[in-house]
């Protein structure tokens, strides 16, 4: 059975720009939660989607978005890049809103 | 404060020692999560509890919800050991609910 997968796996974007990044859950999981990982410190929560509905939000400007299509797997945008918004992105799906999460290899974006 | 603090920061071990990682929290939990991530940036987690002791080969992780402790142990610790550990919890409040709350790991290399 496949594990969570996201893409792309690195991406590299200008200050300004607009980057969409994917992630598809394991099979038969609801949840997904999105973090953010930046060098050297521990990943902080972005969003949490359950049933297609956020269902937690962390401290993170308007600039990031993210959805949940019907069959679970979720978008996060983020606009407007920033040079800060450099770091690894981490996809995370659980059973539900409670359960044990399992990461995806994440997705490592630039902002030059 | 961190809501999740770690220590050490970095541990260097040489191989066949036991090795201990201790994580301390602030908040109320539901669950806490002891991941390891290697260079890369994929996360693997480890142990997921919420009391008690879990031992799974030669990894023992232990929880005191009175005392908000939990402490990771490596018995016969092996260079393929080396990663970072990160201890992560499950808040149990508001709107938090469900999302994940990181320390900032600490860095294990073991020699050979």
């Amino acid at each position: 059975d496949a594990g969570v997968t996201q893409s792309p796996t690195h991406l590299i974007k200008t200050r300004g720009q607009h980057v969409t990044l994917r992630c598809s859950p394991i099979s038969g999981h609801k949840s997904v939660s999105w973090y953010q990982q930046v060098l050297g410190q521990g990943p902080q929560f972005i969003f949490q989607y359950y049933e297609k509905e956020e269902r937690g939000r962390g401290n993170f400007p308007d600039r990031f978005s993210a959805r949940q299509f019907p069959n679970y797997s979720s978008e996060l945008n983020v606009n407007a890049l920033l040079l800060g918004d450099s770091a690894l992105y981490l996809c995370a799906s659980s059973f539900n809103r409670g359960g044990e999460q399992f990461f995806g290899p994440g997705t490592r974006l630039t902002v030059l | 404060k961190n809501e999740v603090e770690q220590s050490p920061q970095n541990l260097t071990a040489q191989e066949g020692e036991f090795i201990t990682i201790n994580c301390s929290y602030s908040v109320g939990i539901s669950a806490l999560h002891w991941l390891q991530q290697h260079p890369g940036g994929g996360i693997v987690s480890l142990f997921m509890l919420s009391s008690g002791k879990k031992k799974h080969g030669r990894l023992i992780a232990t929880i005191n919800i009175q005392e908000k402790h939990s402490s990771l142990h490596i018995t016969a610790s092996h260079p393929r050991d080396s990663a970072v550990y990160i201890c992560a919890v499950r808040s149990n409040y508001g709107g938090s609910q469900g999302n994940l709350i990181f320390g900032k790991g600490t860095k294990l290399s073991v020699k050979p």
